[in-house]
């Protein structure tokens, strides 16, 4: 079975820094790798997914991830944060068919002006 | 095209009553997901339904929740009776092989059991 871990609970940048946040996973196959943010009261939104292809993947809202495979990781990153994407942040691993997403325990970002 | 639409958005209870939550997919998405989410933790799935039919319903507590997917669109989920440790958020997701991968979420129904 597929497993996910975030080591940051919470990370805090100043607006216009860059940013990274770390996703290592666990599955036998070939992964099927995402990124999710959730604001406070909304539900999940797809940053961007990688599934096969060129490792450096592009997202919605300036963000990119880059699959690892022999370090097995998924960081997500951005190179100027705004006050907009202070949220929750999952990195989650679905199954050879893309199904069954298995969820990170999520980060948390805030941004300081 | 419309979202998950998922009602109701909160609904608080006290524990051994009974409750249910409803989904309304993607048009056309023939994958539909139910997962839970505690506070400080990611989403767990429940549920997952292939048109009608149950896939995977290995992590659901079949002692106290239910769910159903009628006619292959809308959901529900149940949980009867439940517990205070059934406080959580609530997502329905839906997917599709030509959405290349990838789930659409509701908003979720967030219950609180007192």
């Amino acid at each position: 079975a597929q497993s996910v871990t975030q080591p940051d609970i919470h990370i805090t940048v100043s607006e216009g820094a860059s940013l990274e946040l770390r996703c290592n996973y666990s599955y036998g196959a070939t992964p099927y790798l995402f990124w999710y943010v959730q604001s406070p009261g909304q539900g999940l939104q797809l940053l961007l997914k990688y599934f096969s292809g060129d490792t450096l993947v592009q997202g919605i809202k300036g963000f990119e991830a880059e699959f690892k495979r022999s370090q097995s990781s998924f960081n997500l990153r951005k190179p100027s944060v705004h006050w907009s994407d202070a949220a929750e942040y999952f990195c989650a691993v679905g199954d050879q068919y893309g199904n069954k997403l298995v969820f990170g325990a999520g980060t948390i970002l805030r941004v300081k002006s | 095209e419309a979202g998950v639409a998922q009602s109701p958005r909160y609904k608080i209870i006290e524990k051994r009553q009974s409750v249910a939550f409803w989904c309304n997919p993607i048009s056309g998405h023939a994958t539909l997901y139910w997962y839970q989410q505690i506070l400080g933790q990611g989403p767990k799935l429940l549920i997952q339904f292939q048109n009608n039919g149950v896939v995977d319903d290995s992590q659901l507590p079949k002692d106290r929740f239910s769910a159903e997917r009628l006619k292959g669109v809308d959901s529900t989920l149940k949980i009867q009776p439940a517990k205070l440790e059934d406080s959580a958020v609530y997502l329905c997701a839906s997917s599709t092989r030509l959405s290349n991968y990838g789930y659409t979420f509701g908003s979720g129904t967030r219950l609180t059991v007192v």
